[in-house]
């Protein structure tokens, strides 16, 4: 069974600039959440989406936001880039009908570079 | 709300030795507690979960942890160091039906020859 994959792996943008990133989840998997990893913060959470929808949000900026598509499949944007914005971004995936209980998936992230 | 505390952000042990990394945790739900291990360069691998069916839980790799409810606390143990436990390793909470996984900032784990 193929894991959760996530495209670009890297990625380099200029400040200003936006990005999109993408996350296809574990077949069968309808639970998709992002994770923002840095030095400094830690791992935050930002958001979960089930069945195209957003189910809840962490403390990030509108800057931040995403989408899930009926395959499951979502995307997450960051529009006009920050310094700061440099991170590993992390998806994880579950069947998302257990409750919190349920074991997240998580792949193998996207750095993200901002100069 | 929830909040992790990992006691420790690098832990050195020798090949052979005890690893112990500790974790305390605060919930205002029955918790639902997860520890995590991250290599460099990759994504975090599931070690264990407790979910409520038992206080003592095994994991892969010949890890445990115990779950502590007096104590707030979920320690990860492993009798045996190995070279290849050296990464990092999250402590993670999440409940009721939040998928929110709320992480610790991580302890470093270094194992010496």
């Amino acid at each position: 069974k193929a894991g959760v994959t996530q495209t670009p792996r890297y990625l380099i943008k200029t400040r200003g600039q936006q990005v999109t990133l993408s996350c296809s989840p574990i077949s069968g998997h309808r639970s998709v959440s992002w994770y923002q990893q840095t030095p400094g913060q830690g791992l935050q959470f930002l958001f979960e989406y089930f069945s195209e929808t957003q189910r809840n949000k962490g403390n990030f900026p509108g800057r931040f936001s995403g989408r899930q598509f009926s395959n499951s499949r979502s995307e997450m944007n960051v529009s006009t880039l920050e310094l700061g914005d440099s991170a590993l971004y992390l998806c994880a995936s579950s069947f998302g009908t257990g409750g919190g209980q349920e074991t997240q998936y998580f792949g193998p992230g996207t750095r993200l570079l901002v100069l | 709300a929830q909040s992790v505390t990992q006691l420790g952000s690098h832990v050195s042990v020798s090949e052979g030795a005890l690893v112990l990394l500790r974790c305390n945790y605060s919930s205002s739900v029955p918790p639902y507690l997860f520890w995590y291990v991250q290599y460099p360069n990759q994504g975090l691998q599931l070690l264990l979960k407790y979910t409520s069916a038992a206080t003592l839980v095994k994991g892969i790799n010949g890890f445990e942890a115990e779950f502590k409810k007096s104590e707030t606390s979920f320690h990860l143990t492993k009798p045996s160091a190995h070279m290849s436990d050296a990464a990092e390793y999250f402590c993670a909470v999440s409940g009721g039906s939040n998928y929110k996984l709320t992480f610790g900032k991580g302890t470093l784990l270094t194992v010496n020859p």
